[in-house]
């Protein structure tokens, strides 16, 4: 089974600083990995996913992350935060296989909170 | 694009009544994903649809849940005899299933469902 673990339940940066959001799965193949976020009463928007190619992905709103297949690791990263980046991630896992279904299983979300 | 929408955004109930929930995906969209978020938790996956069939049940979705999406458009999720536990966001996502099955999923804004 395919599983998220998201460590850091809250994270305070500076707006300016830098920015790593970490994220290790377990999952048996080649994963498929996104990370979403979530502003309070909003759904889910996608900022960037690797299905394939190059381990550096880049995505939305200045976000990149990186997969590391040897630490099963798939980190968000921005180098200068905004006030407006202050949301809820969420880095999830999907099996993606061709075919059948994609679901995805999400990790429990890191809360970011940036101050001015 | 209008993306996905969910109606209704928030629905208050008692408890051992019906609900029923609509989705309208993206237009183009052949798969229909729903999952429930609880506060504090990552979103769960409970079913998900290829144009008309619904292909995979999660065990968290008991036989007081039902889905459908007739006709594979619009999706409807229908939770009977509502239990306090049931309270929780209740997500839509859609996708277009491409040859690599890295299908990439846009979510609703959710409903809010509260069972007092």
């Amino acid at each position: 089974a395919q599983s998220v673990t998201q460590p850091d339940i809250h994270i305070t940066v500076s707006e300016g600083a830098s920015l790593e959001l970490r994220c290790n799965y377990s999952y048996g193949a080649t994963p498929y990995l996104f990370w979403y976020v979530q502003s309070p009463g909003q759904g889910l928007q996608l900022l960037l996913k690797y299905f394939s190619g190059d381990t550096l992905v880049q995505g939305i709103k200045g976000f990149e992350a990186e997969f590391k297949r040897s630490q099963s690791s798939f980190n968000l990263r921005k180098p200068s935060v905004h006030w407006s980046d202050a949301a809820e991630y969420f880095c999830a896992v999907g099996a993606g296989v061709t075919g059948g279904g994609n679901k995805l299983t999400f990790g429990t979300g890191t809360q970011l909170k940036v101050e001015l | 694009d209008t993306g996905v929408s969910q109606d209704p955004r928030h629905k208050i109930t008692k408890r051992g009544q019906n609900v029923t929930f609509r989705c309208d995906p993206i237009s183009e969209h052949n798969r229909l994903y729903w999952y429930r978020q609880t506060l504090g938790q990552g979103p769960e996956f409970l079913t998900y649809f290829q144009n008309e069939a619904q292909l995979e049940k999660s065990r968290l979705l008991s036989d007081r849940f039902s889905a459908e999406r007739p006709k594979g458009s619009f999706s409807t999720l229908e939770i009977q005899r509502t239990e306090q536990g049931d309270s929780a966001m209740y997500l839509c996502a859609s996708s277009l299933v491409n040859i690599a099955g890295g299908d990439e999923q846009f979510f609703g804004p959710g409903t809010r469902l509260t069972v007092l």
